[in-house]
């Protein structure tokens, strides 16, 4: 089946230290995205990509990183600079074009700070 | 800063009664509206897309969209407890390409039997 898959599921990260999450999906997207989501708030955009090898920052990339070496896999690294960083990390992707606005959602990945 | 506003909640309704879901909007050139449904710990689910003003149906969903007063709403018939979640509205600020939505805080609604 095809889908958006995101690991792990609960991730735990030790001051200082970089930590990266997982998003692949298999629907033959061409965009994909990476938001953040506080409790009781809505989903922020942290970095989007339209394409391979481009992307472009979200209302909150300070702090984050990502990769977009294949159509498939759109990596988000968060940096010992995100001082904030527990949160609920959402992927999505979905097609480009006038309407093609349906985003499809991993799972998600609960960030946590030791 | 272009704004999506929702009311927290919870909005509690009974069983079979109609939930109504309220959302306005800052930017007055956004050009698509979204409802996603999100349960405790999950990701969301789009239930209702709109583009143009009026009504929209799907079965027990009716999104409605006022351009002019910048407010777009959904109306759930025959609420059921597995409707408890809470519902996010999204705005697309661009007409097409980037879908660089904007995502209201939710509207918590609880259905009780």
């Amino acid at each position: 089946d095809g889908g958006i898959t995101q690991s792990p599921k609960y991730l735990f990260r030790k001051e200082g230290q970089n930590v990266t999450l997982s998003c692949e999906q298999n629907l033959n997207h061409d965009a994909m995205y990476w938001y953040r989501q506080d409790p009781g708030q809505g989903l922020r955009l942290i970095y989007y990509s339209q394409i391979v090898n481009d992307f472009q920052k979200g209302d909150i990339a300070e702090g984050y990183s990502v990769s977009r070496e294949k159509k498939e896999s759109f990596p988000l690294t968060v940096t010992s600079a995100q001082k904030n960083p527990t949160a609920f990390y959402l992927c999505a992707s979905s097609r480009t074009g006038p309407l093609n606005e349906k985003l499809f959602f991993g799972s998600g990945t609960q960030l946590s700070v030791l | 800063q272009k704004e999506v506003e929702q009311n927290s909640g919870p909005l509690s309704v009974p069983e079979g009664a109609i939930a109504s879901l309220n959302c306005t909007y800052s930017d007055r050139g956004s050009q698509s509206f979204f409802w996603y449904r999100q349960y405790s710990g999950k990701s969301p689910e789009l239930i209702m897309s709109i583009y143009s003003n009026g009504d929209k149906e799907d079965g027990r969903f009716t999104a409605q969209l006022n351009k002019a007063s910048q407010y777009v709403s959904l109306l759930i018939r025959d609420s059921q407890p597995s409707d408890s979640a809470t519902y996010l509205c999204a705005v697309n600020p661009f007409s097409g390409g980037y879908n660089k939505l904007i995502f209201g805080a939710g509207t918590r609604l609880a259905v009780h039997p």
